[in-house]
């Protein structure tokens, strides 16, 4: 397996465009985790998949963010309309099980200006 | 609530020092911890859990209950130590999360 991909490595957009990041889980990983990280709040949970189902988003910061796992490969974050403030690297991550490794995909930093 | 504590941002010692990260966490169940390490340009990846009792790269972590901590320490560190190293926190109940600190950078200096 390759480890998790994400896509695409770095975006820069302008403010009020829309953003589609995307994320490949290892196959047969049931949880998958979106993380936003800053040099400021270090990493945040955003939301949480189990079985491509969101159990907990109290971690997206507006309604402008948006997640979803349409099956148990694929899983997308939007950001419609973005915001300079949304700059950072955000990161996709699988595991197994809550008590195994989680592992991560490299990040996609996006830069809105 | 559920949290996951790194007060130093940054922690800086010479090569041969001892090193320690700091960790607190707040959960009332019981905690099942990880100490995750990202070296310059890449992945997060996992450094350590307590369950495993493990030593790797010289490094140990030892759960505390009644401290509510798990510091990360290194007898004497490498320069090639030096990265981000991130505490984090599995909680299993209403559906269980992963949670992680802020992030502690360390630097090794030669």
């Amino acid at each position: 397996d390759a480890g998790v991909i994400q896509s695409p490595r770095h975006e820069v957009t302008e403010m009020g465009q829309e953003v589609t990041l995307r994320c490949k889980p290892i196959s047969g990983h049931d949880y998958l985790f979106w993380y936003r990280q800053t040099m400021m709040r270090g990493l945040e949970l955003l939301i949480y998949f189990n079985n491509n189902v969101p159990i907990d988003d109290s971690g997206m910061p507006e309604d402008r963010f948006s997640a979803k796992m349409p099956n148990a490969s694929f899983s997308t974050l939007k950001i419609q309309p973005s915001e300079p403030r949304d700059s950072a690297v955000y990161f996709c991550a699988s595991t197994l099980d809550l008590n195994t490794e989680a592992f991560f995909g490299q990040g996609t930093r996006l830069t809105v200006v | 609530a559920q949290r996951v504590t790194q007060p130093e941002k940054l922690l800086s010692v010479f090569k041969g020092a001892p090193v320690e990260l700091k960790c607190n966490y707040s959960y009332s169940g019981s905690p099942e911890l990880f100490w995750y390490v990202q070296y310059s340009r890449q992945r997060l990846q996992l450094l350590l859990r307590h369950i495993s009792r493990e030593s790797i790269k010289g490094f140990t972590a030892d759960l505390n209950k009644g401290e509510t901590s798990f510091h990360l320490k290194k007898p004497f560190a490498q320069e090639e130590d030096s990265a981000m190293y991130y505490c984090a926190l599995a909680i299993y109940n209403q559906g269980g999360k992963l949670i992680f600190g802020q992030g502690t950078e360390l630097s090794v200096k030669p």
